[in-house]
């Protein structure tokens, strides 16, 4: 069975800064995706950015990029400009790619306050 | 604008009595799922249905029930057979899992 694992309960950040939220995993897998998910405090779960296991570069969106280390089996999420609509809980999610419905794996959330 | 929209918000729930989450969705995606979500908890699946008229269990599927007569729409019964029911609720869907999902806004339900 796939582990997912975030170890920062809470993390705070400064309006503008940079901040880099760490996420592991336990799998056998070889080929599966990763995906980080904001929930901010209207409770709607956004996905944030994704990443398939078999790209080695990380994926960026805008102020948000990933730095996916595969034999770590690490998938951290940095961002950038650090903004106040960036405060919300993050999860990190673990999906096997193959056929059909794959069973999606969440953390138990990291929750990022970004401080005027 | 295509979304999922969950209603009610809020739902209160008396010991003994079933209650319906409504989950709708105009993505015309295929794949729609039930999440539960506690404190300090990930998220739990408790079902999930990849076509109309087909559905399975999740990891916590006991005390729930569903259905998915159209493509738009998988309500979720939360029986009285569900013993510790407050929490909060999300419905979710997608056209390709490796996309990502999409989720609605919720609903949070308590037993009163």
């Amino acid at each position: 069975a796939q582990t997912v694992t975030q170890s920062q309960p809470e993390m705070s950040v400064q309006e503008a800064e940079t901040v880099t939220l760490s996420c592991t995993y336990d799998t056998s897998e070889s080929n599966y995706y990763l995906f980080w998910y904001k929930q901010p405090p209207s409770r709607q779960m956004i996905l944030v950015i994704r990443q398939e296991a078999y790209k080695q570069q990380n994926a960026t969106e805008n102020r948000f990029s990933v730095n996916f280390q595969k034999a770590a089996k690490s998938f951290s999420l940095k961002i950038s400009d650090s903004q106040l609509g960036d405060t919300a809980m993050y999860f990190c999610a673990f999906m096997k790619h193959s056929g059909g419905y794959q069973k999606v794996t969440f953390g138990i959330g990291t929750k990022l306050q970004v401080i005027p | 604008d295509g979304g999922i929209t969950q209603s009610p918000k809020y739902l209160f729930r008396k010991e003994g009595q079933n209650v319906t989450l409504s989950c709708e969705q105009n993505l015309n995606h295929d794949a729609m799922y039930w999440y539960r979500q506690d404190p300090g908890q990930g998220l739990r699946l408790i079902y999930y249905s990849q076509i109309v008229n087909d559905f399975q269990k999740g990891d916590i599927a006991e005390g729930y029930s569903v259905s998915r007569e159209k493509k738009e729409s998988f309500p979720l019964t939360v029986t009285s057979a569900q013993k510790n029911p407050t929490a909060f609720y999300l419905c979710a869907s997608s056209i390709d899992l490796g996309a990502g999902y999409t989720f609605g806004s919720g609903t949070r339900l308590t037993v009163v």
